[in-house]
C-alpha cells in the first residue's frame, strides 16, 4: 500500500524560482490537503481539496497555488519562491466525514523545501 | 471558532515512566478530537481518534486519552513508556466533520530517557 506518495523529498531553492510538489493517493479519497509544518507551530492548512477539479484556501494560503485535475493528484506550486516559504510540507488525504463525521487524514512522509 | 492548545512543547519521562501529554480544546459545539504521532523524517500517523461513542478511547501501541467535556480536555496517556515512544505528539480538533476545520495543536515533543 503506497498510501500517500510525495515527490520530490527535499529540494533547494533560490529567491524568485518556481516549483512544484506533487502528490499522488491510491486510496480513492476525495479530500486532499496540503500543510505546511514550522517549528514551534504545528501543522497550518494551505489549501485543500473537496473533490475532483475542486481547491479552496486554507489558514496561510498567500504565495502558494493548487490544483486538481485528477482525484488522486494534488498539485502544489510556488511562483515565486520566499525565504519564508522554507518549511516541511505534508500531503494528506481522506475519505471525508464518513458515518462517524470524524475527518480523519492519511498523511504523506513530508517534502523539505529550503529557499535560499 | 476552535482551537487547541498544548501544554508542554517538550516532555521527558524515564523508560517505563507514566507518559501524559496534555491537551485542551475550545469549541462551541461538540467536537472531534484526534491525537497523531510524527516519528523523525515521517508524515503524521493517527493514534486515535474520539468520536462521542466512548469518553475512553484506546489507541494503537498502548496509548489511550480520556475525553472530559466539563474541563475540555483530551489528554493522552500511556502507563508506561518505551524509547520507541520518542516522537513529537499532535493533538487536533474538528467540528463538524468539515473538510477545513480541523485545526492542529502545536505539538509536544516526547523524549524517552534510559
Amino acid at each position: 500500500n503506497a498510501g500517500v506518495t510525495q515527490t520530490p523529498k527535499f529540494r533547494v531553492l533560490k529567491t524568485g524560482q518556481s516549483m512544484t510538489l506533487l502528490c499522488a493517493q491510491d486510496m480513492n479519497h476525495e479530500y486532499m490537503y496540503w500543510y505546511r509544518q514550522d517549528p514551534g507551530m504545528g501543522l497550518r492548512l494551505i489549501h485543500y481539496s473537496v473533490g475532483e477539479g475542486t481547491t479552496a484556501k486554507g489558514e496561510v494560503p498567500d504565495g502558494y497555488n493548487v490544483s486538481r485535475l485528477k482525484k488522486q493528484n494534488f498539485l502544489l506550486g510556488l511562483e515565486s519562491a520566499a525565504p519564508s516559504q522554507t518549511s516541511v510540507y505534508f500531503c494528506a488525504s481522506s475519505l471525508g466525514t464518513g458515518n462517524t463525521g470524524a475527518n480523519v487524514l492519511t498523511f504523506g512522509a513530508g517534502s523539505r523545501l529550503t529557499v535560499l | 471558532a476552535q482551537s487547541v492548545t498544548q501544554l508542554g512543547s517538550h516532555v521527558s519521562v524515564s523508560e517505563g515512566a507514566l507518559v501524559l501529554l496534555r491537551c485542551n480544546y475550545s469549541s462551541s459545539v461538540p467536537p472531534y478530537l484526534f491525537w497523531y504521532v510524527q516519528y523523525p523524517n515521517q508524515g503524521l500517523q493517527l493514534l486515535l481518534k474520539y468520536t462521542s461513542a466512548a469518553t475512553l478511547v484506546k489507541g494503537i501501541n498502548g496509548f489511550e486519552a480520556e475525553f472530559k467535556k466539563s474541563e475540555t480536555s483530551f489528554h493522552l496517556t500511556k502507563p508506561s513508556a518505551h524509547m520507541s515512544d520518542a516522537a513529537e505528539y499532535f493533538c487536533a480538533v474538528n467540528v463538524g466533520g468539515s473538510a477545513r476545520q480541523l485545526t492542529f495543536g502545536s505539538g509536544t515533543q516526547l523524549t524517552v530517557l534510559p
